[in-house]
């Protein structure tokens, strides 16, 4: 069964500082890739998508995410942050043939702090 | 406005008492499906429907039934509630063929069983 790791559940940082959210994913077959946040309060909202293409994916509210296949991650970056940033990032995945059913990894809080 | 809405926002029963968390798309979605967050585990899958009297289960289906009666709803029924279906409950709605699409959440139902 397809898994998702997310090896950081908290990551503190300063606002303007860059940051890296970490996901694994255990497929060696194609796969399609998702990161979404969670603000306080709230539902999910899709922030980026990779399906096929480009390896480097741009995303609402200035991130960005690589897709590396040999590494089976995909790894969410900011180069400079907000304190409205502030939130809960959860990675999923889609495996081709499973309908539609997105397997998501424990998720990462961010903390931008003043 | 494009949305899934989720009710009741919050709800506090007693174990044993049937209850009904509703679910409704307005975007014409194919798929929709069930999620339980909780901490530490980030969100995994309760039941999916890829579309009208079409259900199945995901990873996590015990003590739920779900219904899918019309296009636009698919409430989640926990027949008798228990302390460990205490949860933070979305809904989520797609588009299905061609895809994969994104997944578009509602605000979610905050569930405690006492």
């Amino acid at each position: 069964a397809q898994s998702v790791t997310q090896l950081d559940s908290q990551v503190p940082v300063f606002e303007e500082a860059p940051v890296e959210l970490r996901c694994n994913y255990s497929s060696s077959v194609s796969v399609y890739l998702f990161w979404y946040v969670q603000y306080p309060n709230q539902g999910l909202q899709l922030l980026l998508k990779y399906l096929s293409g480009s390896t480097l994916v741009k995303g609402i509210n200035g991130f960005e995410a690589e897709f590396n296949k040999s590494q089976t991650s995909f790894h969410l970056r900011k180069p400079s942050v907000h304190i409205s940033d502030t939130a809960e990032y959860f990675c999923a995945v889609i495996s081709p043939g499973g309908g539609n059913k997105l397997t998501f990894g424990t998720g990462t809080q961010l903390k931008v702090e003043l | 406005e494009a949305q899934v809405t989720q009710n009741p926002r919050y709800l506090i029963t007693v174990t044993g008492k049937k209850l009904t968390v509703t679910c409704s798309q307005n975007m014409n979605h194919e798929y929709m499906s069930w999620y339980r967050q909780d901490p530490g585990l980030g969100l995994r899958q309760i039941y999916y429907s890829m579309n009208v009297e079409v259900t199945d289960k995901g990873d996590v289906p015990e003590g739920y039934k779900v219904s899918r009666k019309e296009k636009r709803n698919f409430p989640l029924i926990l027949e008798s509630p228990s302390p460990n279906q205490t949860s933070l409950y979305f809904c989520a709605s797609s588009l299905l063929a061609g895809g994969p699409y994104e997944q578009y959440f509602g605000p979610g139902t905050r569930l405690t069983v006492t």
